[in-house]
């Protein structure tokens, strides 16, 4: 597709589950974003992928979170034992070379209930 | 640390009532600022990416601008469809920074007719 696709777009899932949410990128893009945003908050970073280079797992909040990204291409991110802290929007995005721009999915809305 | 402050929160203009929003930055090295715009419930829109000092892009009735210490995003004559949140971040060549986008909190605009 012409941007950056997520899904599933609306998740609803029970304390204690797992959730996977995942981001197709721009094709050809080789960076890859996933960011949090809780409602009326700004964006909080997770993880960052570049081509093969190791991810920058910093803003990672717990080990409960977890991402990959498999071929250079599609990335899944993982939520195991979800609590309600976790409801928030998933925000994935992708930028293609290095001073492109960053283009942004519509999000994933994940409400644990 | 690199930081990002947006000021005012939020703007509440008159259509034809031009103004600017600020993004004040402090980076180890700007690799780029971006601006977004994001409509409740929808992921942040790309809008511009500046990368030195004196640079300037335009879009319709946006343009911005950057110094070495802040950039502006100037709204000429709004319209009511502007109202959103405007959303500026940096990224930077610092030695702890991957490549990884630093959000600042946004300003809401509102533009009523």
């Amino acid at each position: 597709g012409a941007g950056v696709s997520q899904s599933p777009s609306n998740k609803v899932t029970e304390k204690g589950k797992d959730v996977e949410l995942r981001c197709d990128p721009i094709s050809g893009h080789t960076a890859l974003y996933w960011y949090r945003q809780s409602l009326g908050q700004g964006l909080e970073f997770l993880i960052y992928f570049q081509g093969n280079s190791a991810p920058d797992k910093s803003g990672l909040p717990s080990d409960r979170f977890s991402a990959e990204r498999t071929g250079g291409s599609v990335s899944t991110l993982t939520i195991q034992r979800t609590q309600q802290e976790d409801s928030a929007v998933y925000l994935c995005a992708s930028m293609g070379g290095g001073r492109g721009s960053i283009y942004f999915g519509e999000g994933s809305w994940l409400t644990v209930v | 640390e690199d930081q990002v402050t947006q000021s005012p929160e939020a703007l509440r203009l008159q259509e034809g009532e031009s103004s600017s929003l600020n993004c004040s930055y402090t980076v180890s090295g700007l690799r780029g600022l971006f601006w977004y715009r994001q409509d409740p419930g929808k992921g942040p829109e790309f809008l511009f990416t500046l990368y030195s000092a004196g640079e300037e892009k335009e879009k319709e009735r946006l343009k911005a601008t950057l110094t070495k210490k802040e950039s502006f995003l100037h709204i000429t004559a709004p319209k009511p469809e502007d109202s959103a949140t405007y959303l500026c971040a940096v990224q930077s060549h610092g030695s702890s920074n991957t490549g990884k986008l630093i959000f600042g909190q946004g300003t809401t605009l509102q533009v009523k007719p």
